[in-house]
């Protein structure tokens, strides 16, 4: 079965600070699609990026930068010299490759950035 | 571009009515539309995949009955709660996705979600 961990429910920082948000998955597919999506306090979510399996490289966008360790199922998310306007709920989700549709997200993250 | 909208962002209604909300695509066809149901300070939960012109495909433990899903068009995928009772009140939110629409054809677009109070 396909399951998503992200074991850190909330997370408080001072702006500026780096932060990093864990995300730890289950799955028996060999191919298969991770995601990051922010939930701002309106609701809406917001895509962030997708990963699939046989990219291991780390990706950098920003201040945004997420870290794939096949080795260890984790895609964690780290948002350097956070600003409040981060402050949102983060969510990572999985699906296969053949069901891309389908996701599965985690529990969430709320990240709490204060000035 | 992609662009998905829900209609109506909030509504309260008395427990034993039926709510429809619709979801829609501004800018481009769904193929694909999905309805997510999330409680407070929780996750998202797949309710319902919608195929257009064909009938929902609903996940396991969700009531087909209760929660009607047409998808009508390629542009526009209603939910219909029938019979509301207070523990429907949540946080329903609909998502669309197009094959071969861009590069990021695996990607679901997401629409701003619509709370439902049932008193």
């Amino acid at each position: 079965a396909q399951k998503v961990t992200q074991a850190q429910t909330e997370i408080s920082v001072v702006e500026k600070e780096d932060v990093t948000l864990d995300c730890v998955y289950e799955t028996r597919d060999t191919t298969y699609y991770l995601f990051w999506y922010k939930q701002p306090p309106s609701g809406e979510l917001v895509f962030l990026i997708r990963r699939n399996s046989f990219d291991e490289q780390n990706e950098i966008s920003g201040r945004y930068s997420w870290n794939f360790q096949k080795s260890t199922s984790s895609f964690n998310f780290t948002i350097t010299a956070s600003q409040v306007v981060d402050s949102a709920v983060y969510f990572c989700a999985l699906s296969d490759l053949y069901n891309t549709d389908k996701l599965i997200f985690g529990t969430g993250t709320r990240l709490q950035v204060f000035p | 571009g992609a662009v998905v909208s829900q209609h109506p962002s909030r509504v309260i209604c008395k427990s034993g009515t039926s709510v429809k909300i619709e979801c829609r695509s501004l800018d481009f066809q769904a193929t694909t539309m999905f309805w997510y149901r999330q409680f407070p300070k929780q996750s998202l939960m797949l309710m319902a995949t919608s195929n257009e012109g064909s009938k929902a495909t609903y996940e396991q433990g969700v009531e087909k009955d209760k929660f009607l899903i047409n998808h009508a068009s390629l542009t526009l995928s209603t939910l219909t709660v029938t019979s509301a009772h207070p523990e429907d009140s949540s946080f329903y939110i609909c998502s669309a996705s197009a094959s071969g629409f861009t590069a990021s054809s695996y990607e679901q677009y997401f629409g701003p979600g619509t709370r439902l109070t049932v008193t």
